[in-house]
């Protein structure tokens, strides 16, 4: 079966400009996380899902930053007023429920912020 | 506040020596899952290994196995015969087994294993 994609895999923006990455979750899986990985790093929390609720929003950064997942498959990462330290590599990751087995990762996303 | 440490930053073996990956955690919680990922040079995380506290029989899985030691929060990888294919950055985390809403991993900074043919 397929695994949860991302788009796009790269992305270019300059300073101040807006963006918005895409995570498709395993079909059926209920649980959707975003994470941020700096080079050389683990990767760090941002934003849980549950369904179409977002749970928990302690790690994002800013209020620049913003998730939805309106209709409890598709989530939207969005990052408005792009700043050089927003250069990472954003990763989804779903769990088939509400319970806390494996998470399964996309393939990521690399923002390099100019 | 919960942590893991891999203290290893960068391993090298030749190809078919035995390499042990370090992880030792700190959680204040009775209840937990422990976790280990691969994420090979094409940046995908792959999962490999979930253990919750309550187990600490340890796991062998064809080369890969696993050392889990509750009485000095550690998590150990042991690769056996390693492969250049086992080339990559290994990440282990930790999660709280009745979170709530929070079901976050808490993640070490990872051990990058280089095998050399």
């Amino acid at each position: 079966g397929a695994g949860v994609s991302q788009s796009p895999r790269y992305k270019v923006a300059k300073r101040g400009q807006d963006v918005a990455l895409r995570c498709d979750p395993i079909s059926g899986h209920v649980s959707l996380f975003w994470y941020q990985q700096a080079l050389g790093q683990g990767p760090e929390f941002l934003t849980y899902f549950q369904n179409e609720a977002q749970l928990d929003k302690s790690g994002l950064p800013s209020d620049r930053f913003f998730a939805e997942r309106p209709e409890g498959s598709v989530s939207t990462l969005k990052i408005q007023r792009t700043q050089q330290e927003d250069s990472a590599v954003y990763l989804c990751a779903s769990s088939l429920n509400r319970d806390l087995y494996e998470q399964y990762f996309g393939p990521g996303t690399r923002l390099t912020v100019t | 506040a919960q942590k893991v440490t891999q203290a290893q930053t960068e391993i090298s073996v030749v190809e078919k020596e035995d390499v042990t990956l370090d992880c030792v955690y700190e959680t204040r919680d009775t209840t937990y899952y422990l976790f280990w990922y691969k994420q090979p040079p094409s940046g995908e995380l792959v999962f490999l290994i979930r253990r919750n506290s309550f187990d600490e029989q340890n796991e062998i899985s064809g080369r890969y196995s696993w050392n889990f030691q509750k009485s000095t929060s550690s998590f150990n990888f042991t690769i056996t015969a390693s492969q250049v294919v086992d080339s990559a950055v290994y990440f282990c985390a930790l999660s709280e087994a009745y979170a709530g809403n929070n079901r976050k991993l808490i993640w070490g900074l990872g051990t990058s294993l280089a095998v050399n043919p």
